[in-house]
């Protein structure tokens, strides 16, 4: 099975909070973070959060981490269309790093 | 500071031709990782470079390999080209910490 799992499509609408999950199977790994893809673009990471933390805000941003059941959340307060894009959800130390497949989020005005 | 780059951008092929794809890190990064992104299998590591040596490595075939010279850009280099390796191949830097920071990719076609 995979090591990352997200679901892959989510649709909010501006203003309104986005939820997106995401499990993990590697309890070993240090760090997990949250990348972004928009259209013909690369990955940015958005944040990343240690593995002893529970929380991490960050602006409209906040990361959840549920070490016990292995589950991660980014919260995007306040959405905006601009938001739009591929979320990835990735687990690992260093520069060997596991992905999830991606939640496309749709934002709708 | 300029950010990752890679070229080319865009890249057609044809099944059996070889291709090798390039990466600039960001300045003073010594760390080079490569990934495969296709709509199937998602984002996948293909392997790390750090000071010239593969320090880790993902599971492709032989066909898959690259190398980082002194100034720490890096090359990816693919062999015998099959249909499936059309992809988005993503190259990211790091000074050897934890944050990565990515390219635009090269998006290859192989036809």
């Amino acid at each position: 099975g995979e090591d990352v799992e997200q679901s892959l499509f989510l649709s909010v609408r501006e203003g309104d909070s986005s939820v997106i999950n995401c499990t993990y199977t590697d309890s070993s790994s240090t760090y997990l973070y949250w990348y972004k893809q928009e259209p013909g673009a690369g990955l940015q990471l958005l944040t990343y959060i240690f593995s002893n933390m529970d929380m991490k805000q960050d602006q409209r941003l906040t990361v959840l981490l549920n070490k016990k059941d292995k589950h991660l959340s980014l919260r995007i307060a306040d959405t905006q269309t601009g938001d739009s894009a591929i979320y990835f959800c990735a687990e690992g130390d260093n520069n060997d790093m596991r992905f999830g497949a991606g939640t496309r989020l749709t934002v709708k005005p | 500071k300029a950010g990752v780059t890679q070229t080319p951008r865009y890249l057609i092929k044809t099944r059996g031709q070889q291709v090798t794809l390039s990466c600039s890190p960001i300045s003073g990064h010594r760390s080079v990782s490569w990934y495969q992104q296709t709509p199937g299998q998602g984002l996948q590591f293909l392997f790390e470079y750090f000071s010239e040596t593969q320090r880790n490595k993902g599971n492709f075939p032989g066909r898959f390999s690259g190398r980082q010279f002194s100034n720490s850009r890096s090359e990816m280099n693919v062999s015998t080209l099959e249909l499936g390796d059309s992809a988005l191949y993503l190259c990211a830097s790091s000074s050897g910490s934890d944050e990565q920071f990515f390219g635009p990719g090269t998006r290859l076609t192989v036809l």
